[in-house]
Parts: structure tokens; C-alpha cells; sequence
């Protein structure tokens, strides 16, 4: 089935430590989007992809960053990750016609 | 940027229709309201799409009145396992490159609560 995949489902970190967060998806769409979701409430868009062009929100700290090396492969770098960093990370992508298709997300705790 | 605003929770028994309304009175012309289903720990799904009047899938019915400044998710018959966050969003459908109008801002969401 085409779907989003995020791996890994669960990701532990040090304090200040860099952490890579990876999403694929085998939809063909050609816009990808990053979410972070901390515990009760809504998704905050971070960024996306329109095929290799990258619009970053206004207000994404700048420590995180997105690479999107092809249409299947889109990943998420927090350079310095600090405690207020720890949420469920989202992988998104669309398509024209459709709404946003979801991964399951990564959970990310900051030790 | 279309502001959403919805109730913060709504209790409905099993069986029943429930109808979530979400509030976007400053929607543009080229927005699209969308509705997703979030359970604990999953990645939103998408549920519904439209731009006017009513649209129907095979798991609810969006109503869309002709100003178009609210909208109304309908559940028929909910079950047990429908209990759930249910978010309205509204922004345009494809982002295109390069324009900063672009955004996509979920609000609070309806926490849905069906009891037996």
C-alpha cells in the first residue's frame, strides 16, 4: 500500500546531542511537510517541500533543518536538541488533489 | 491566514450523529476546508475535503454554507472507536513554490468523546 513511513518510531537524545529524524513516502506526491506535536496539542507545521523548494515557517527555530534529497525521501536535523525540543514529529505529504497523508511519527524524547 | 475556531470537546452516546462546527470567518478564495481524525500517539488521517455546499464519503458529510465562513463535519452514527481529536483546517490546497501565502495552521481541535 502507498503510504508515509517514519523511522524511527521512537527516538532518544542527550541534551545538545544531533538527531536525524527520517520520512519516506511511496505516494509520488510532490509536496512534503515536517509537524511538531507536543502532548495535548496541535500539530505546528515547520516546514515544507514543494518538490526541492524549501519554505520554512516564520517562527521554526533555526536550529532544526530539512533536507529532501529526492521526491521519496525528506529528513529533519535538530542540531542542538534542548529539553523543550521533545514532541511527536510528523511527516506529511500532498498531492494537488488531495488532503495531507500522515506517518505515524517519531516520538522524540530529550534526555 | 484563515483563523479556525472550534469547540474544545463535545460527549456523544453511540449510535448518534454528531456534528462538529468549525468557525473561519476570514476564509480566502482559494482555501479548501479539510478535516482530519487524530488518535492518542498517530499521525492525523485525513477525513474530508471541500470548498462549498455538501461533500460525502464513505465516513462523513461536510456542509459548507454559501459564505462559506463556517463549516460542519457530520458523523453518522458513531461508534466506540470514533472517539478521538477531529481538526478543522482551512488554507490553500497546494502550496505553490515560492508564495508565502502558503500555510497550513491547525487550531485546538474537538476532542470527541462517545459513550457507550
Amino acid at each position: 500500500d502507498a503510504m508515509v513511513i517514519q523511522n524511527p518510531r521512537y527516538q532518544v537524545t542527550q541534551f545538545g546531542k544531533p538527531v536525524t529524524l527520517s520520512c519516506s513516502q511511496t505516494l509520488n506526491h510532490n509536496v512534503m511537510y515536517w509537524y511538531q506535536q507536543k502532548s495535548s496539542q496541535a500539530p505546528k507545521l515547520l516546514f515544507h517541500y514543494y518538490d526541492k523548494d524549501f519554505n520554512n515557517e516564520a517562527d521554526t527555530p533555526d536550529n532544526f533543518q530539512s533536507r529532501r534529497p529526492n521526491t521519496s525521501f525528506c529528513f529533519l536535523d535538530i542540531r542542538s536538541p534542548g529539553l523543550g525540543d521533545a514532541a511527536m514529529y510528523l511527516c506529511a505529504t500532498s498531492s494537488p488533489t488531495s488532503g495531507q497523508f500522515f506517518g505515524p511519527g517519531t516520538r522524540l524524547t530529550v534526555l | 491566514l484563515a483563523k479556525t475556531t472550534q469547540p474544545i470537546s463535545m460527549d456523544s452516546y453511540e449510535g448518534q450523529e454528531v456534528n462538529i462546527t468549525c468557525s473561519h470567518n476570514n476564509i480566502a478564495t482559494n482555501d479548501y476546508i479539510t478535516w482530519y481524525q487524530q488518535f492518542p500517539s498517530q499521525g492525523p488521517r485525513f477525513i474530508i475535503q471541500g470548498y462549498k455546499t455538501k461533500v460525502t464519503n464513505e465516513v462523513a458529510s461536510l456542509f459548507i454554507p454559501a459564505d462559506r465562513k463556517s463549516s460542519t463535519l457530520s458523523l453518522p452514527r458513531v461508534s466506540l472507536s470514533d472517539t478521538a481529536v477531529y481538526y478543522c483546517l482551512v488554507g490553500d490546497r497546494v502550496p505553490y513554490s515560492g508564495a508565502g501565502s502558503y500555510q497550513l495552521t491547525f487550531g485546538k481541535g474537538t476532542k470527541l468523546s462517545v459513550i457507550p
